[in-house]
């Protein structure tokens, strides 16, 4: 079944204390990305990634680190969480970005940082 | 600065009648624009989407129009059923940046 997948789906932490969430697609997409949900303000993008290595910033990139070593796996890295960052995450992926396909959601990862 | 608007956070409508969805976008660079569908505690599922070239695009009950002098769009869903009951976004993207603006979400609840 093709799927992205991410995990945790539920975590909650501590400030400072450094976590990863991870993403995995199934459909060898080039493009993925992360989103945060936040009541009232939408999903907005954190980062995206072209391709193997190549990656950029989204509209609210600060506080967040992400890599892309493998096609299938994008993992968000929290090096030092703060409560601003409480929110619902969302991993995405799409066969190649921008107007050559919709994006996959993952069924996101809701995270509260005490 | 919100580039994507969707100015109606909650719609009701009656089952069987149209359900129309509106989204405004400021920035003429946008080039291809999707709707998704969300239930609770799932993840965002695609609907439609249409690009710049077009005015209309239709897939069953559902159809999107733009109007890109006006810049907005819309999401029409005939007839309109209780599992179309869920928040839709609409996003726009310009091929070239690889960037999705989402709006802020539109709930849509259908009376049975």
């Amino acid at each position: 079944e093709a799927q992205v997948t991410q995990n945790p789906r539920y975590l909650i932490t501590v400030t400072g204390k450094k976590l990863t969430v991870t993403c995995s697609q199934n459909m060898n997409h080039e493009y993925m990305s992360w989103y945060r949900q936040d009541p009232g303000l939408g999903l907005r993008q954190i980062y995206y990634s072209m391709n193997v290595e190549v990656t950029d910033k989204g509209d609210v990139p600060e506080g967040y680190k992400v890599s892309r070593k493998e096609k299938r796996n994008f993992p968000l890295i929290l090096e030092s969480p703060s409560p601003n960052q409480t929110s619902l995450y969302f991993c995405a992926s799409s066969l190649q970005g921008g107007q050559t396909g919709e994006l996959f959601f993952g069924e996101g990862s809701r995270l509260t940082v005490l | 600065d919100q580039q994507v608007k969707q100015n109606s956070p909650s719609l009701s409508v009656q089952e069987g009648r149209i359900s129309i969805l509106n989204c405004d976008y400021t920035n003429s660079m946008f080039d291809y624009f999707l709707w998704y569908k969300k239930y609770p505690a799932e993840g965002p599922t695609f609907l439609i989407s249409i690009s710049s070239i077009k005015d209309k695009n239709e897939d069953g009950r559902f159809t999107v129009f733009l109007n890109k002098s006006a810049k907005h769009l819309s999401l029409h869903i005939v007839p309109s059923q209780p599992g179309d009951s869920a928040v839709y976004f609409c996003a726009a993207t310009n091929s070239g940046t690889y960037k999705y603006i989402f709006g802020t979400g539109t709930r849509l609840k259908v009376l049975a």
